[in-house]
């Protein structure tokens, strides 16, 4: 099985800034088959992002994707109070599919 | 309009099994695959497996080998999931989702708590 890891474990900034999260796979991703959710207690995970870089129907396009091979990252431009949430990876370039262990970003 | 209707909240006992359904509304059993993900406390997502309805073909997660089975129904367009020799650290919140790869719609989730 792919072993997804992401980092950081824990992000902390204030509304308006960009953050940055990394997804790195333990092999390469034969092509860009990797998703990206958001997550917040008691909801099911909401779809970001799929094939790396392309934006779910609604998503609003301070969310974005990218990398290829083994590195992706998800990149939120200018943090809404609405997106402090958990993040995580999703490959499904082999079956199992399998996530990364997640990222927080909670207010700074 | 794409729905996924998962059954309500279970109580187990360690050493029992939970069968867990997913309803779908739609297109979906013709033309995607299903899958499970579960949220235990304090932990992050995991992948269970998945089926593919139209084949009846699963496949799981080497770490659920043996203690998962999914099924599907097409009459009812209804996926299964039931997880054998309960634990108590399989108390979680299971999901399935509409799967192309990527799950872009999910059930509510069905909480599944495992105590003696």
């Amino acid at each position: 099985e792919i072993v997804l890891t992401q980092s950081p474990g824990t992000l902390s900034l204030s509304p308006g800034e960009r953050a940055t999260l990394s997804c790195r796979a333990s092999q390469s991703l034969s092509s860009t088959y990797l998703a990206w959710y958001q997550q917040k207690p008691g909801q099911a995970p909401r779809l970001l992002i799929y094939g790396a870089s392309s934006r779910a129907t609604g998503i609003p396009d301070r969310f974005s994707g990218s990398g290829s091979g083994t590195d992706f990252t998800l990149t939120i431009s200018r943090l809404e109070p609405e997106d402090f949430a958990v993040y995580y990876c999703q490959q499904y370039d082999s079956s199992p599919e399998t996530f990364g262990q997640g990222t927080k970003v909670e207010i700074k | 309009q794409v729905q996924l209707v998962q059954s309500g909240a279970e109580v187990k006992k360690p050493g029992s099994s939970v069968k867990v359904s997913c309803k779908a509304s739609g297109d979906t059993f013709s033309s995607y695959s299903i899958g499970w993900v579960r949220l235990a406390p304090g932990e992050g997502l995991e992948y269970m497996g998945g089926i593919i309805p139209m084949l009846g073909t699963a496949n799981y997660a080497q770490k659920f080998q043996g203690r998962v089975t999914i099924t599907a129904d097409r009459s009812t367009r209804t996926a299964y999931m039931e997880l054998s020799s309960l634990r108590p650290e399989d108390t979680a919140v299971y999901f399935c989702g509409r799967s192309s790869g990527w799950i872009d719609y999910w059930g509510q989730g069905t909480l599944v708590t495992v105590s003696s």
